[in-house]
């Protein structure tokens, strides 16, 4: 079968580093992305891995260990605004390539 | 400016009516899907489609309906059968279809549906 899991929720300083992680068990492993979701709006893409390693993009990291079904997104010098939810999915090839959603980690950035 | 468009932003209905959600995209990709998100829930998928006149059932798909006669279209319905239909609806396209190697999916705006 296929699931992902990921913390419901978490807190940290503006300025600080925090890091979300994500597991996931999928028979057809075919990429995994991240999304970030303000309250009541669209989810927007982040980042997307398929090869084992550290994708950076500015202030968001993001980690694949395929061996460990294991990825994390990792947020830099923290800011209000990034206090949203943030997706985990991945794309699995048996069934059809579709992209399965984990149920998301609440980020909350206090100053 | 290209996009994909949902409307309306906020609808209501009275139990037992059918409802038909819109979804518009102008960015020329072939793949477009249909989510629900529930609070505190991810996002399922309803249907998706790869190709015009061509879509499949998603992970739960009892109660709606899809039509793709158009690229740049595909509206949802939520019939009677549908048992819980209140939720947050998002439709997203995708460049390549669903075999491309990357697939980074575009999101509407959503649909808050409420049946009263």
């Amino acid at each position: 079968g296929q699931n992902i899991d990921q913390p419901t929720e978490m807190t940290a300083t503006e300025g600080a580093i925090v890091q979300i992680n994500c597991t996931y068990q999928t028979s057809g492993f075919n990429g995994l992305f991240w999304y970030q979701q303000h309250a009541g709006e669209a989810p927007t893409f982040l980042s997307y891995n398929v090869l084992d390693g550290l994708e950076e993009k500015g202030r968001f990291s993001s980690f694949l260990s395929r061996s460990k079904g294991y990825s994390y997104l990792l947020l830099k010098e923290l800011q209000m605004k990034d206090s949203a939810s943030y997706l985990c999915a991945v794309r699995d090839r048996t069934g059809g390539f579709k992209t399965i959603f984990g149920a998301g980690t609440r980020l909350f950035v206090k100053a | 400016d290209g996009g994909i468009t949902q409307s309306p932003k906020y609808l209501f209905r009275k139990e037992g009516q059918n409802v038909t959600l819109s979804c518009e995209q102008n960015l020329n990709h072939d793949a477009m899907y249909w989510y629900r998100q529930d609070p505190g829930q991810g996002l399922r998928l309803i249907y998706y489609s790869q190709i015009v006149n061509d879509f499949q059932k998603g992970d739960i798909a009892e109660g709606y309906s899809v039509s793709r006669e158009k690229k740049e279209s595909f509206p949802l319905t939520v019939t009677s059968a549908q048992k819980n239909p209140t939720a947050f609806y998002l439709c997203a396209s995708s460049p390549g279809g669903a075999l491309s190697s990357y697939n980074e999916q575009f999101f509407g705006p959503g649909t808050r549906l409420t049946v009263l």
